[in-house]
Parts: C-alpha cells; sequence; structure tokens
C-alpha cells in the first residue's frame, strides 16, 4: 500500500463505452498525474494537476478527458477508446510539480483492454 | 531531442551483484531517479542523484556523472524479491521527467 489508491484494478470495454479510471491519495500531496505505460516503453506522461488545476496536457486525445476535484482525487474519464489505448494507466501524486527532488508516489495501476 | 538508454533486459544469479546502466541525454538537468517495479505493482522510488558521486542505501547504490550524462544502480547480495522492472528517469530543466523504458532484472537461484 503506497497511499495512492487506483480503481478498477482491471478494466475491459468496448470501443463505444464510457467509463472511468479514479485514483485516491492519502498522503496530503498537492500534485496528481496520469501516466500511460505500455509494455517496454518508456512512462508517457498524460495530465498533471497542481493545486487542483491542469498544468500539463500532452497532447493526449479527446478521448481521455480528466477531472480534479480536490486535491486527493484524481478521474480519467474514457469515451470511444481505440485497442491501441489498452494500456496500464498509473496514477502519481507529490508534494508538488516542480523541484527537483520531487519523489512521485505510485499507485498500483488500472490495466485497461479495450476490445 | 531528449533520451534515455537502459538495457532492456538482465540476467544474474541470487547472492551476486549486478549493475543497471543509464544513460540521459536532456535539455539541462535537475537530478536523476531510480524506481522499481514489480511486476503487477506500482513503482516505487529507490534513489535521486542531482550531484556527482555515489549515493549508498543498503543493499543498493545509486551513481551519477553529470558530465558523462550517466548513472548506475548497483544492486548488491541479490535477492529473488529484486526480481523486478528498474526505471530510470533524469529531470530536465522544466523539471519535466524523462523516462526511460525500464531494465527487467531476473534473478536467478
Amino acid at each position: 500500500e503506497t497511499g495512492v489508491t487506483q480503481t478498477p484494478r482491471h478494466l475491459v470495454m468496448g470501443m463505444t463505452n464510457k467509463k472511468s479510471l479514479k485514483c485516491e491519495q492519502h498522503l496530503g500531496h498537492n500534485a496528481m498525474y496520469w501516466y500511460k505505460q505500455s509494455a517496454k516503453k518508456p512512462l508517457e506522461l498524460m495530465f498533471v494537476y497542481n493545486f487542483k488545476e491542469q498544468t500539463e496536457n500532452n497532447s493526449v486525445p479527446s478521448r481521455f478527458s480528466p477531472e480534479c476535484p480536490n486535491s486527493s482525487h484524481l478521474f480519467l474519464h474514457l469515451h470511444t477508446l481505440q485497442p491501441e489505448d489498452s494500456a496500464l494507466y498509473l496514477c502519481a501524486s507529490s508534494q508538488e510539480q516542480s523541484s527537483g527532488a520531487n519523489v512521485l508516489t505510485f499507485g498500483a495501476g488500472s490495466r485497461l483492454t479495450v476490445l | 531531442g531528449q533520451n534515455i538508454d537502459q538495457p532492456t533486459e538482465m540476467t544474474a544469479t541470487e547472492g551476486a551483484i549486478v549493475q543497471i546502466n543509464c544513460t540521459y541525454q536532456t535539455s539541462g538537468f535537475n537530478g536523476l531517479f531510480w524506481y522499481q517495479q514489480h511486476a503487477g505493482e506500482a513503482p516505487t522510488f529507490l534513489s535521486y542523484n542531482v550531484l556527482d558521486g555515489l549515493e549508498e542505501k543498503g543493499r543498493f547504490s545509486s551513481f551519477l556523472s553529470r558530465s558523462k550524462g550517466y548513472s548506475y544502480l548497483l544492486l548488491k547480495e541479490l535477492q529473488m524479491k529484486d526480481s523486478a522492472s528498474y526505471l530510470c528517469a533524469a529531470k530536465d530543466s522544466n523539471y519535466q521527467l524523462i523516462w526511460g523504458a525500464g531494465t527487467k532484472l531476473i534473478i536467478k537461484p
């Protein structure tokens, strides 16, 4: 248990479905992140929220829609996904977004399969 | 462009020592991180280096040479539980993390 909890751990959805991934952190951190992890590829940063404000959107397709209602919760809303979106989606948090020694605490991820 | 290179996979024997190398090319530099990720689990922080030299933490040590754009993670007295992927990441001048694809370490008895 890292203090960052992601649900669901596994999700299978069709291309026309709408689903959401949830992330919750109990660490008092002010920054939260969504990453995509595909096999044998580097982690891809998708979105960053710092003090509930979105500060990064790394050219992510609009079929992924983030939401950060407060500094402890982060959602990733999914709709009309493609099979190539199948991956492990990792949520992370940190004390704040910038600063050199900023350590990320990750959740265990949500394994998404798009049929 | 910005890039991190690390070996895809390494194999070592229980009780031995293994060194996982990482080379980086970034626009500016604000530190280098190593994370460990067991299969199906969250990546967890191992070490952070911002100055040249060796940082030791128990069985794990991390080294940095900024002039060479090079780091390594040294694991001593390997245990079966050290089988995992090891992720190298460098922070650039904008404090963005640039990640490597990870090194899968297999420990054999």
